[in-house]
């Protein structure tokens, strides 16, 4: 099946890291992503990573990938509250000579920052 | 800069009435998505296109339809409204670049079916 999951809430405070994470079970998936929305806007793309890398750091994010366990995660450093909004984590499954061009979207992580 | 813009923002319609979503893009994108969004299940596809005259139907796209007949735009089309159609719909597009797949949203469409 097609199913990445998420926990649907995280609270932390100002100054804190916060850690989302999510399980994806399409190990055909090249890349992943982190998208984020904020109140009464669209989704943007936050970050990704390529399937064949651990790790990838852009300024407060850090992105881990466990492909064996299928989990990822997003780590945002000295978070602040302009970070509150849901994050969403998708991946791109593969079909049998190239990608779908489709993503999956997990449940959403609503992160709450508190001053 | 290139954007892709949905009107209107939001709709109140009432059950069985014919609603239609613009979409439109100006990144010159193939692939355009439409999507719904409920709390709990995230977002669910519910058409996509490759290219101008390519439909295909997503996870949910029962009572819903979209036609493509320029690169610019996919309308989406809710032939009888549903209560179960109150959602807010975003609308992305991509361009096809390998396996790496990013995708753009619009900034939503909030339906409420009454």
């Amino acid at each position: 099946g097609e199913d990445v999951e998420q926990s649907l809430f995280l609270s932390v405070r100002e100054g804190d890291s916060s850690v989302i994470n999510c399980t994806y079970t399409d190990s055909s998936s090249t890349y992943l992503y982190w998208y984020k929305q904020e109140p009464g806007a669209g989704l943007q793309l936050l970050t990704y990573i390529f399937s064949n890398m651990d790790m990838k750091q852009d300024q407060r994010l850090t992105v881990l990938l466990n492909k064996k366990d299928k989990h990822l995660s997003l780590r945002i450093a000295d978070t602040q509250t302009g970070d509150s909004a849901i994050y969403f984590c998708a991946e791109s499954p593969a079909t049998y000579g190239g990608a779908t061009n489709k993503l999956i979207f997990g449940t959403g992580t609503l992160l709450a920052v508190q001053p | 800069d290139a954007e892709i813009t949905q009107s209107p923002r939001h709709k109140i319609t009432e059950t069985g009435r014919q609603v239609t979503l613009a979409c439109h893009q100006t990144w010159n994108h193939n692939n355009m998505f439409w999507y719904r969004q409920d709390l709990g299940h995230g977002l669910r596809l519910i058409h996509y296109s490759y290219g101008v005259q390519d439909t295909n139907k997503g996870e949910v796209s029962d009572g819903y339809s979209v036609s493509r007949s320029n690169t610019e735009d996919l309308p989406l089309t809710l032939e009888s409204a549903a209560s179960s159609q109150t959602s807010v719909y975003f609308c992305a597009s991509s361009e096809s670049r390998g396996a790496k797949n990013i995708q753009y949203f619009g900034a939503g469409t909030r339906l409420s079916v009454l």
